[in-house]
């Protein structure tokens, strides 16, 4: 089972340079996340989306866009990277938040230089 | 925004000890949930906890929802090496369609 597969799992980028980090999921799950990680920290939410067409602000969604065209995808989107943006980020997929359950992807370590 | 409070944010211990750990937060919550997260992996969900008091347990792992619904704890019993990692705590507010997320708890294993 595949479960949440995001790409890439690395990448460098320079300053103000754009990039879109692809997750995409196979179980139907309406419910899909974008958290970010920082070293020794928690997970900061930044995008969520409830279904297909409709995408809601998280806590850091500044610098940030993303899209939900299709059930199975959730792009996020970093336009003008800044150093700031250095993280790891986990997409998460889930069937409805009254279950709890929150299935996360591998993660995509992102470095801004 | 919503915060929890997870303690502590590291713990060093012995192979065979016995592991606790909390959350807690100003805000009632409907759901606790507790995941851990292995090295250059994502979180997976090891307990999830729905009802006021509810006492659950997964092999080793035992969590619960504490009465006043403004905390949990976790504990590990007979800590093996592959409990090594970061647990984090979770809850969700009522009504809400997001989880709130603690700073986690890295836990390190002296063979």
């Amino acid at each position: 089972n595949a479960g949440v597969t995001q790409t890439p799992k690395f990448r460098i980028l320079k300053i103000g340079q754009s990039m879109t980090l692809q997750c995409t999921q196979d179980m139907n799950h309406n419910y899909m996340y974008w958290y970010r990680q920082d070293p020794g920290m928690g997970l900061k939410l930044i995008y969520y989306s409830v279904g297909a067409g409709i995408t809601d602000k998280g806590e850091v969604p500044n610098g940030y866009n993303v899209s939900r065209s299709t059930t199975e995808d959730f792009p996020l989107r970093l336009e003008l990277a800044a150093p700031s943006q250095t993280s790891v980020y986990f997409c998460a997929s889930s069937s409805g938040l009254a279950a709890g359950e929150l299935f996360f992807g591998e993660g995509s370590r992102l470095t801004v230089l | 925004g919503q915060q929890l409070n997870q303690s502590p944010q590291s713990m060093f211990i012995q192979e065979g000890e016995d592991v606790s750990m909390n959350c807690t937060s100003s805000s009632i919550f409907n759901t606790w949930l507790w995941y851990k997260q292995d090295p250059g992996e994502g979180p997976v969900l090891l307990i999830a906890l729905y009802k006021a008091g509810e006492l659950t347990s997964n092999g080793r792992l035992t969590a619960q929802f504490g009465i006043t619904r403004k905390d949990s704890f976790l504990n590990i019993s007979a800590s093996i090496p592959s409990d090594v990692g970061i647990y984090f705590c979770a809850g969700r507010l009522q009504g809400a369609q997001k989880l709130v997320f603690g700073q986690g708890t890295r836990l390190t294993i002296n063979p």
